[in-house]
């Protein structure tokens, strides 16, 4: 198993851009989430999926970051501009039964916005 | 909403003493507790879980402790090794997913 894949690892883009973080679930696993962490702030939850809807968004920062789970096997995480306080490690995980049982974590994705 | 404080933010031990890392929570509907080690550049990953119908569970080195009552429970790490030096989160999980504690940065010294 090749685990939670995201790309890309890092990405450095400038302010305004559009940035687009990629994620492959563990095949099976029907929980998706996207975390956010930083040094002041820890791990946040930016939003879960199960069976590809979204159940609780209540943690993304504004409008303008947005997500998606078009099928099981991938999501992505938008942040349209972006600005530089979004720069962050940005982490995807899965579970295979939900919300309350073990998440496997991606290896993150590095956003530095200049 | 669910709000878990975890303590001491920094913990440096020598190899072989114990490690105790703690926290609270606050929602009673929690009832999952796992705990993550990340190490440097990496995700982070469970090492060791409870459930609130359980006080206490062991895997080898590392064990658990939940006190339901008073909302709180704790990572134990006997006979510490180099190895286990990370950064270890603690985490909760009321109706919605896993709300974890700010972390503690664990060192062991040889």
């Amino acid at each position: 198993d090749a685990g939670v894949i995201q790309s890309p690892r890092h990405e450095v883009t400038e302010m305004g851009q559009e940035v687009t973080l990629r994620c492959k679930p563990i095949s099976g696993h029907n929980s998706l989430f996207w975390y956010r962490q930083t040094m002041m702030r820890g791990l946040e939850l930016l939003i879960y999926f199960n069976n590809n809807v979204p159940i609780d968004d209540s943690g993304m920062p504004e409008d303008r970051f947005s997500a998606k789970m078009p099928n099981a096997s991938f999501s992505t995480l938008k942040i349209q501009p972006s600005e530089p306080r979004d720069s962050a490690v940005y982490f995807c995980a899965s579970s295979a039964q939900g919300p309350r049982y073990g998440y496997t974590f991606g290896s993150g994705t590095r956003l530095t916005v200049v | 909403g669910e709000n878990v404080e975890q303590h001491p933010s920094t913990l440096s031990v020598q190899e072989g003493d114990s490690a105790v890392i703690k926290c609270t929570y606050s929602d009673s509907a929690s009832n999952y507790f796992p705990w993550y080690k990340q190490e440097l550049g990496k995700g982070p990953q469970l090492i060791i879980d409870i459930r609130s119908n359980v006080g206490e569970k062991k895997d080898q080195r590392i064990a658990v402790t939940l006190n339901k009552t008073a909302k709180h429970f704790s990572l134990h790490i006997t006979e510490t090794q180099p190895e286990d030096s990370a950064v270890y989160f603690c985490a909760a999980s009321p109706e919605t997913a896993l709300i974890f504690g700010k972390g503690t940065t664990l060192s062991v010294s040889s």
